[in-house]
């Protein structure tokens, strides 16, 4: 059964700063790992998501690492902004493609 | 192209009454996902479904709960009479097709309130 963790549960950081967000895993035969951010009251917006064969994946300032062995992942957050306020979530198949468990998120708040 | 769409965007329903969620998958994605996100708790699976087959419903609660993705029209999450412990966000996704290649994607979500 994949178990999916993520820590902090919260964070605050000035504008500006660089941040990482850590997530880890049980179930280490995956195929891809996923991150999303969740702003209140809203839906999932995938950010990115890494394959198994792939060490990271970037999107603007964002960078996805993904380790199979050791079971973890990283979110790095370059030059945080306001806007980037949400909680962001690491989901990992379970079981098969469809099944993905999701980490109970980190709430990230980045002061102006 | 239009996102998932799912509606209505909040249900308050008294114990003991039945709740139909509707989801509406991206255009041209045929499988469709359902997730349950409890107050202070993370996303839980429900129950995946392509048009016509519910292929895995291993997350969702045994009695009261059922999924159906017709042929036409939107895939419906229904809980029948339902209780206070049934409040939460059920979340809608859908993605192409089955892979490890293909990501799911969300809908804004139902909140339903159980009075």
């Amino acid at each position: 059964k994949q178990e999916v963790t993520q820590i902090p549960a919260a964070l605050s950081v000035p504008e500006g700063e660089n941040l990482v967000l850590n997530c880890s895993f049980t179930d280490s035969a995956i195929y891809n790992l996923q991150w999303f951010r969740q702003d209140p009251g809203k839906g999932l917006t995938s950010l990115l998501l890494i394959q198994s064969s792939q060490r990271e994946q970037t999107s603007g300032r964002l960078n996805a690492s993904l380790d199979k062995s050791s079971g973890r992942s990283t979110l790095y957050i370059a030059a945080s902004q306001p806007g980037d306020s949400a909680t962001y979530l690491c989901a990992a198949p379970s079981g098969g493609y469809q099944k993905v468990t999701f980490g109970t998120g980190t709430k990230l708040q980045v002061i102006p | 192209n239009a996102g998932v769409m799912q509606n209505p965007r909040h249900l308050v329903r008294r114990r003991g009454q039945e709740a139909r969620l509707r989801c509406s998958p991206m255009k041209g994605h045929s499988h469709v996902y359902w997730y349950r996100q409890l107050p202070e708790e993370g996303l839980k699976f429900m129950v995946y479904l392509q048009k016509e087959n519910i292929i895995d419903e291993s997350g969702m609660p045994k009695e009261r709960f059922s999924a159906e993705f017709p042929k036409e029209g939107p895939s419906i999450l229904r809980i029948q009479q339902v209780v206070r412990g049934d409040s939460a966000a059920y979340f809608c996704a859908s993605s192409p097709k089955e892979g490890y290649q293909e990501t799911q994607y969300f809908g804004p979500g139902t909140r339903l309130l159980v009075l």
